[in-house]
Parts: C-alpha cells; structure tokens; sequence
C-alpha cells in the first residue's frame, strides 16, 4: 500500500511564486526523500531529511519533516518554467531496504 | 558515466507473448529496483534485489518474474503479457549508507510498454 500521499495532485502557479506540496505517511520512517520526475523521464533526487530533522534546506528547496504529524512538505522558492514537473515524496521504513513511494504533485509555472 | 540504462525503451506486445527488460547500472550499486508507473498511481514497487543472486518481492509481484545474475544487471521478465501490464517500467539502484541514514535510488529513463 501506497505510504506517502502528497497534496494537491496539481499546482499551477506563475513564474517567480513559491510552490508547497505537502507528504503524508503512515508509519514511522527512517528518513524522507523527495524526488523530481519530468516529463516523460526518471525520477530524480532533491532531497532528504532523517527522522531526527526538522528542516533542511538546498538551493531553492526547503524541506521540513514533522514527525509528529506524520507528515512532509516541500517548498520551491522563486519558481521557474523550468520547475514544471511531478514531484514524488518517498519514504523509507527502518529496517526496509525498500522506499515508498506517493501519488505525486504536478507542479506547472506558467511564464 | 551512464547511470542507469534500461533497454528497451518501447515495446509494444500482443497478450500471451513473452519479454524481458533489461536494466544495467555502472555505480556498483548493491540494491536494485523494478517498478511499474500508471496513472493516478504513482510508483508500484514489483520485485527488488540487495545483492548479486538475491531477489525478492515487492507490492506487485504477480506476472512478473526477476534475476540478478550480475550485481550491475537486474532483468524483469513477463512469461505472457496481459493488457493489465501495460505501464512505463522503471529500474533503479542504490546503496544503503545506514550510518547516514541513506539510500537514495537512480533511475533510469524508463520502458514505455504496450500490451494489446
């Protein structure tokens, strides 16, 4: 069963707005990656926080992980054309080998 | 340096007949991953691999068949393709850095396939 679910499934927002897509899962987690998926390609990593994080940070994006709330969001500073695509949560069980992936938020800025 | 490959990138079947995927990676990478993606679903883990002769279960292991023969190669077979399997299929790798708490996957570009 899918563990991440992420909020909204679409945002479309003009150039040089912020976007904030929000990941909710279920179980404890041993960390919470969040990965970016273009049109017709792989997904590729962003970023990840450990479940002893509250906030991180990297160019743009920043991060914060709320474990109390089971939950995750992401937020794109100054967006781009370039920024359009979907964007997954992942999140990864202690002891798993495997990571879980949401749904996704497609993310379109408009020029 | 490539990443990850997977060959081939579209294949269009008729229902019954036979295939396999092919993923490499040239990162040395101990896990692999198959997973299908449809619409409205996001990613489905199929069957996934920690080591070189080792595999092992996903969510969706039905239809699908997998081996690791080589630790940089990871192949996804389906013995008779069904419409249901109609879907993009990616591979990934990674390894786990469990001091860092770690273990970002790479995925390749994807494999569009069509089952008739």
């Amino acid at each position: 069963s899918q563990q991440g679910e992420e909020d909204p499934q679409a945002l479309s927002i003009q150039e040089g707005e912020n976007a904030t897509m929000n990941c909710s899962y279920k179980t404890s987690i041993n960390n919470l990656q969040w990965y970016r998926q273009n049109s017709g390609r792989g997904l590729v990593h962003l970023i990840l926080i450990r479940s002893n994080e509250r906030e991180k940070h990297s160019g743009r994006l920043r991060v914060t992980l709320d474990t109390s709330k089971k939950s995750s969001s992401l937020l794109i500073t100054a967006s781009r054309a370039a920024d359009t695509a979907s964007y997954f949560c992942a999140s990864k069980q202690g002891g798993s080998e495997k990571l879980v992936f949401g749904k996704g938020t497609k993310l379109t800025v408009n020029p | 340096n490539a990443g990850v490959t997977q060959t081939p990138k579209f294949r269009v079947l008729k229902t019954g007949q036979s295939m396999t995927l092919l993923c490499a990676q040239d990162m040395n990478h101990e896990y692999m991953y198959w997973y299908r993606q449809d619409p409205g679903m996001g990613l489905r883990l199929i069957h996934y691999s920690v080591g070189e002769g080792t595999t092992a279960k996903g969510e969706v292991p039905d239809g699908y068949n997998v081996s690791r023969l080589k630790k940089q190669n990871f192949l996804l077979g389906l013995e008779s393709a069904a419409p249901s399997q109609t879907s993009v299929y990616f591979c990934a790798s990674g390894r786990e850095l469990k001091v860092l708490a770690k273990n970002i996957q790479y995925f390749g570009a994807g494999t569009r396939l069509s089952v008739l």
